[in-house]
């Protein structure tokens, strides 16, 4: 069955710092893939997503995220990050199927900033 | 940029009664709805998929005779939880799509509690 992984629950990082987020995905053909925001009690936010073509997508709010085929990861990252970066990321997979597109999300990814 | 709203973003419940809560795509139509649960801290879970003018898809453990979803028009689905328990206590959150193969939307998600 395709699934999303997202192996780090909490990540602490410095403001400032640079920052990647690892998603692994697991699907028959490769998917969409996705990374969305989460602030607390809020919807989600799509920060940018991977359809084809270049690996390396960029997003809103200066992350950027590079699909690699051969890991099967979509990891996310952020040069350098800022303390209303705070929030909770989800990783996401899209298969088309014959019975219609269902997102797949991973289980998020806790992200606190130190200033 | 597309719109999707949801409404109410909080409701307080008594035990045995029934909740709506509706999503509407504000500047697109909206072939397909999504809605999804969310358990603190935890991830999405996809409860039903409902396109305009059709029966909704349940996934595999979401009773569709406790989460009535209707998908009346192209702008709007509504969730209604019968019968309301404290487990169904929860955040709500629905999604929307024009095309086929086009960005989800998130609303802002309903925060339900059940006394």
């Amino acid at each position: 069955a395709q699934s999303v992984t997202q192996p780090d629950i909490h990540i602490t990082v410095s403001e400032g710092a640079s920052l990647e987020l690892r998603c692994n995905y697991s699907y028959g053909a490769t998917p969409y893939l996705f990374w969305y925001v989460q602030s607390p009690g809020q919807g989600l936010q799509l920060l940018l997503k991977y359809f084809s073509g270049d690996t390396l997508v960029q997003g809103i709010k200066g992350f950027e995220a590079e699909f690699k085929r051969s890991q099967s990861s979509f990891n996310l990252r952020k040069p350098s990050v800022h303390w209303s970066d705070a929030a909770e990321y989800f990783c996401a997979g899209e298969e088309i199927t014959g019975g219609g597109n269902k997102l797949t999300f991973g289980t998020g990814t806790q992200l606190k900033v130190e200033l | 940029g597309a719109v999707v709203s949801q409404h109410p973003s909080r409701v307080i419940c008594k035990s045995g009664t029934s909740v709506k809560i509706e999503c509407r795509s504000l500047d697109f139509q909206a072939t397909t709805m999504f809605w999804y649960r969310q358990f603190p801290k935890q991830s999405l879970m996809l409860m039903a998929t409902s396109n305009e003018g059709s029966k909704a898809t349940y996934e595999q453990g979401v009773e569709k005779d406790k989460f009535l979803i209707n998908h009346a028009s192209l702008t709007l689905s509504t969730l209604t939880v019968t019968s309301a328990h404290p487990e169904d206590s929860s955040f709500y959150i629905c999604s929307a799509r024009g095309s086929y193969n086009s960005p989800l939307h998130f609303g802002n998600g309903t925060r339900l509690t059940v006394t």
